[in-house]
């Protein structure tokens, strides 16, 4: 069964280095999603693109975070510099269409950030 | 920001017996979506119902929608300890631009 592949899974990371992850969705999936989740609570939406092109990034602090889909397939993450408040689970998911989210989102497993 | 709210935050049962979660927004929907995650790990999508729908099976799931009083309940029957997870309900509507805004969850513990 296809799956949306996330790496690293778990990432430890000093304040105001950078970090990076990266997602593959899956195949022919044209959008693809960003979330942030903080323990306790729901994903947050942070990023999503439709194809290369970026739909929806009005709640990416753009002062430190980065998004990217070049060819619009895998997708890119990062953040510069990380501060302590970024220590949350980083969630790619991707759907077959971005019309209204009226289809389901697939999710991969998820990266575990935590900055010292 | 987040849209839902979902009520209980935690919930423990016995196997065997029924849970109820429910879900409440604030905005006109086009849809609700219900998803599960395994401790640490990425969302399961469970089920979507549209909002001109009033109720949903799927499996020893029920989802009911009731758009007046802008609340949905996911119902599990004769649960299992495999069940045990985080249930969170997700909306999507014209005025949040199409994106799906996930509610805080609720902490489902079934006991064996």
């Amino acid at each position: 069964e296809a799956e949306v592949a996330q790496s690293p899974r778990y990432k430890i990371t000093e304040k105001s280095q950078a970090v990076a992850f990266w997602c593959d969705p899956i195949s022919g999936h044209a959008t693809l999603y960003w979330y942030r989740q903080i323990l306790g609570q729901g994903p947050e939406l942070l990023v999503q693109f439709q194809d290369e092109s970026v739909v929806d990034d009005s709640q990416l602090p753009k002062d430190r975070f980065s998004a990217e889909r070049l060819k619009g397939v895998d997708s890119t993450l990062k953040i510069q510099p990380a501060e302590l408040g970024d220590s949350a689970m980083y969630l790619c998911a991707s759907s077959s269409s971005g019309s209204l989210s009226s289809y389901e989102q697939y999710f991969g497993p998820g990266t575990r950030l935590t900055v010292t | 920001s987040q849209q839902g709210e979902e009520d209980p935050q935690a919930l423990s049962i016995q196997e065997g017996e029924n849970a109820t979660m429910n879900c409440s927004y604030k905005t006109s929907i086009n849809n609700l979506q219900w998803y599960r995650q395994n401790s640490g790990r990425g969302l399961v999508h469970l089920i979507l119902i549209r909002s001109n729908e009033r109720e949903k099976h799927s499996g020893r799931l029920r989802v009911t929608l009731d758009t007046s009083k802008k609340s949905s309940s996911l119902l599990i029957t004769a649960s299992r300890a495999a069940d045990t997870a985080s249930y969170f309900c997700a909306t999507a509507s014209y005025n949040q631009g199409g994106k799906l805004i996930f509610g805080q969850g609720t902490e489902l513990s079934v006991k064996p």
